[in-house]
């Protein structure tokens, strides 16, 4: 079964300290893996896109990794604000359709 | 949100009510999508259109309808055959086979 599992469920950290969250997922054919930021009562935004044959990709303070052998990714977010409050979700695709994790919640404290 | 609008933002239904939620798109997609989400889920796919007059059921669709009439517009009717419907839904547009984009959500309550 298509699944993706993320980890924390949760996480409080301080204004300022880096965090790494985590994905593994069991989808097959891989065609993508995308990270999106949700703001409470907001629609999902997308952060990165990674294919099979990326490792690396940054957006700002956020820097995507993928492992495909493992089946493994994690988001890193550098120097975090305030603002970066948030459900960060991990979305894989397969051939035909978008498979969600349920998300990892953010509270950035001052 | 891009060029994708939900409304309302917050809708209470009654018990035995069908309601019908809104999406717009005017990013010239011929994809439209409907999620739910539910606390501590992921989004769970309840319909989806790849052309106009055409839809096929997600993984949830028992209990909602859709219709899609316009390339525009993706209306959802969630109805009285749906025993949970209290949830935030979600819509999307894309290209075909390119990224989703979200609108910002309509909050459905059950009184």
């Amino acid at each position: 079964k298509n699944q993706v599992e993320q980890s924390p469920q949760s996480l409080i950290i301080l204004e300022g300290k880096n965090c790494t969250l985590q994905c593994n997922y069991t989808v097959s054919p891989f065609s993508n893996l995308r990270w999106y930021k949700q703001d409470t009562g907001r629609g999902p935004v997308s952060l990165t896109i990674m294919t099979f044959s990326e490792n690396t990709k940054s957006n700002g303070r956020y820097t995507a990794t993928l492992d495909a052998d493992t089946k493994q990714s994690s988001l890193h977010i550098t120097a975090s604000q305030l603002s970066d409050s948030a459900s960060y979700i991990c979305v894989v695709r397969d051939r035909l359709k978008l498979i969600f994790g349920s998300g990892t919640r953010l509270l950035v404290r001052p | 949100d891009g060029g994708i609008t939900q409304s309302p933002k917050y809708l209470f239904r009654k018990e035995g009510q069908n309601v019908t939620l809104s999406c717009e798109q005017n990013l010239n997609h011929d994809a439209m999508y409907w999620y739910r989400q539910d606390p501590g889920q992921g989004l769970r796919l309840i319909y989806y259109s790849q052309i106009v007059n055409d839809f096929q059921k997600g993984d949830i669709a028992e209990g909602y309808s859709v219709s899609r009439e316009k390339k525009e517009s993706f209306p959802l009717t969630v109805t009285s055959a749906q025993k949970n419907p209290t949830a935030f839904y979600l819509c999307a547009s894309s290209a075909l086979g390119d990224e989703q984009f979200f609108g910002p959500g309509t909050r459905l309550t059950v009184l």
